[in-house]
């Protein structure tokens, strides 16, 4: 049980396109749903948290506009990387809990390169 | 700031020697911390939690410690085998946000 998946595992695009990256709860309903982004060899950083229904809430310096966050139901979420730069390339991962407070369970990561 | 951070980058141990990953955390209100293990190229996955009203919790071949005198974590791995090479990372519950510290890479030689 408690299996979160990702699509792309990984994805290569030009600079100025945008990505879209899902998230996906497969056995239980996700009241909340994360994004996390990681760099080489650094830990997770919380990017932002995102509840059934409605907007999601942004972690300090990560912009909003650029990194679009929708959780349209409680096993789906997903984030649009909007025009995207190089510097934009890292890992990013997802995690869902089912209950406020519960034991968050990860995704596998997407892998972006911005070319 | 609020911060949770580990003692050592690194850890190499032997093949079947037990292995210890400590972790210190710096806001005494946090009550519910947990360790994740994340292979390369993968997401983490979570290995063993514990709340602040326990002080041992114990796993198949984990255990989890936690003394909140020192605001210290440590996860133990018993007979550490080669799967369980990978980076280790501590995590505190704030507020329903998880804080995760640097990350431990453990290296098991054959």
């Amino acid at each position: 049980g408690a299996v979160v998946s990702q699509h792309p595992s990984w994805v290569i695009c030009k600079s100025g396109t945008s990505v879209k990256i899902e998230c996906r709860s497969l056995d239980f309903q996700a009241t909340t749903m994360f994004w996390y982004r990681q760099f080489p060899k650094q830990s997770l950083m919380l990017m932002a948290t995102s509840n059934e229904g409605s907007k999601a809430t942004y972690e300090q310096g990560v912009e909003k506009d650029k990194f679009l966050i929708n959780h349209a139901s409680l096993t789906l979420s997903t984030l649009t990387v909007t025009s995207a730069h190089p510097e934009d390339s890292s890992f990013y991962i997802c995690s869902a809990e089912s209950g406020s407070g519960e034991t968050q369970y990860f995704g596998p990561g997407t892998r972006l390169l911005v070319l | 700031g609020e911060s949770v951070g580990l003692h050592l980058p690194t850890l190499s141990v032997q093949e079947g020697d037990n292995s210890i990953i400590n972790c210190a955390y710096s806001n005494s209100a946090s009550d519910y911390f947990i360790w994740y293990k994340q292979e390369s190229g993968k997401g983490p996955q979570f290995i063993i939690d514990i709340r602040s009203n326990m002080d041992k919790r114990q796993g198949q071949r984990v255990t989890v410690l936690l003394n909140k005198t020192v605001k210290h974590l440590s996860l133990q791995i018993a007979a550490t085998q080669p799967g369980d090479s990978a980076v280790y990372f501590c995590a505190e519950n704030q507020g329903g946000k998880l804080i995760f510290g640097q990350g431990t890479e453990l290296s098991v030689k054959p």
